[in-house]
């Protein structure tokens, strides 16, 4: 069976402190896993990863992907109270297929 | 935001009532997706549709059925509630066929069971 898994479950950090956040996942004919940020409803989309090795970056986002290992960190240097949401990481399996969620990392960023 | 609208934002059913939830697309979005968010958890994938065809299901009983129009807009039809029904529904557009194909989704419909 397919499974994400993303640690911690959650975390709180002072503004400006740097988090690290993991998501390692088992899943058969990999495509790609994709980050999202979830504040109140919808879950925004942050970086889709389908290479392994090549960060993504946005602002003080960054992610990277390590498929022989198996798991992505996405990264948040100088955090902001406006950080301070559900982390969800994603993958698929082939062009169209669903996602299959992990169970998101709730990030509380304190002033 | 990513111009999937869902509507209603959120409604109160008892057990054993039938609910309709609606989704439109992003504009040039071939496909959509569905997804139950129970509380604390990530989103399961219910279903999804493409060209008005059901094109892969999760893990959910027949009661979860599904409709796409050809505008692409679609439902979620559920019968017979159970309280364990209660959840954030979330719809998900992508465009099937290109190499990059994430997908967006709109802001969720919360369904309550009495």
């Amino acid at each position: 069976e397919d499974k994400v898994v993303q640690s911690p479950l959650s975390l709180v950090v002072h503004e400006g402190d740097t988090v690290t956040l993991n998501c390692s996942y088992e899943v058969t004919n990999f495509r790609s896993l994709l980050w999202y940020k979830q504040e109140k409803k919808a879950p925004t989309f942050l970086f889709m990863l389908t290479s392994s090795g090549i960060e993504k970056k946005s602002g003080r986002l960054s992610s990277i992907l390590d498929k022989k290992e198996l798991f992505s960190i996405l990264n948040i240097t100088a955090t902001q109270t406006g950080d301070s949401a559900v982390y969800l990481c994603a993958v698929k399996k082939s062009s169209g297929d669903k996602l299959t969620f992990g169970t998101g990392t709730r990030l509380a960023v304190r002033p | 935001e990513t111009g999937v609208t869902q509507s209603p934002t959120h409604l109160i059913k008892t057990r054993g009532q039938q609910v309709t939830l609606r989704c439109s697309s992003q504009s040039g979005h071939n496909t959509v997706s569905w997804y139950q968010q129970a509380l604390g958890q990530g989103p399961q994938f219910i279903f999804q549709y493409y060209r008005e065809e059901e094109n892969g299901r999760g893990n959910f009983p027949p009661r979860f059925s599904g409709l796409q129009f050809p505008n692409y807009s679609s439902e979620l039809n559920v019968n017979a509630l159970e309280l364990d029904d209660s959840a954030l529904y979330l719809c998900a557009s992508s465009l099937l066929g290109l190499e990059v194909d994430e997908q967006f989704f709109g802001p969720g419909t919360r369904l309550t069971v009495l």
